[in-house]
């Protein structure tokens, strides 16, 4: 079946820094998705991506989607310490199913 | 705002006894899901419905059932719970079923973290 690659595992910055974490697959996918999710709390949806080679920006997010169609990374600029959690990186290919990563955990030290 | 709301927000059963998880959405979408979430790993998919249409996974545990009376809400009953059913269960929603396009993303309520006693 589809698996989608995320790396990295885990990550630990000072607040301030930027941030990049990626996906990758075997498989094309059609949508890229990215969630951060709060422990406790489900995935909130940060950026959505529809087309090979589309970038997209939420603040001090930007994702992109590959030209390939195989992979995506997600950018955090400047980070500050609420963007501590574990973020997701999810794809659709031929159903309505979401492929999930296994997520990058983001730790911030102010 | 519309959104997806899970009760309770924590459950505690005992082993065996059977507990409905229940889900609502005010987002009129015609794709709800379930999935259970282990500590650490990726939300797995459970089973969803698309309308009235019941799709189960294929490596789903038969004690695992739901139930959609109307568009709104989706229920997940676990008829005989084991300890290793203890988890986050989420439920998400989707506009349609459509394979790609703008506006069928997934939105996830904030789950019920389920304790297996």
């Amino acid at each position: 079946g589809q698996q989608l690659n995320q790396s990295p595992q885990s990550m630990f910055i000072q607040e301030g820094e930027d941030v990049s974490m990626n996906c990758t697959s075997s498989s094309i996918f059609n949508t890229w998705l990215w969630y951060k999710q709060d422990p406790g709390e489900g995935p909130v949806l940060l950026i959505a991506l529809y087309k090979a080679g589309e970038l997209t920006s939420n603040g001090r997010l930007t994702a992109q989607f590959g030209i390939t169609r195989k992979d995506s990374f997600l950018n955090i600029s400047a980070s500050i310490p609420s963007d501590v959690g574990i973020y997701f990186c999810a794809g659709q290919g031929g159903s309505e199913k979401l492929v999930f990563g296994k997520g990058t955990k983001l730790t911030v030290n102010p | 705002d519309a959104m997806v709301i899970q009760n309770p927000r924590y459950q505690v059963t005992q082993f065996g006894k059977p507990v409905t998880l229940s889900c609502s959405q005010t987002l009129n979408h015609n794709v709800m899901y379930w999935y259970q979430q282990k500590s650490s790993q990726a939300p797995k998919l459970l089973f969803h419905y698309y309308d009235k249409d019941f799709n189960n996974e294929a490596d789903t545990p038969d004690n695992f059932q739901s139930r959609r009376p109307n568009t709104s809400f989706c229920f997940l009953d676990i008829r005989s719970p084991g300890l290793g059913d203890a988890a986050m269960y989420l439920c998400a929603t989707s506009r349609t079923r459509e394979l790609a396009g703008a506006n069928n993303e997934q939105f996830f309520g904030p789950g019920t973290r389920l304790t297996v006693l």
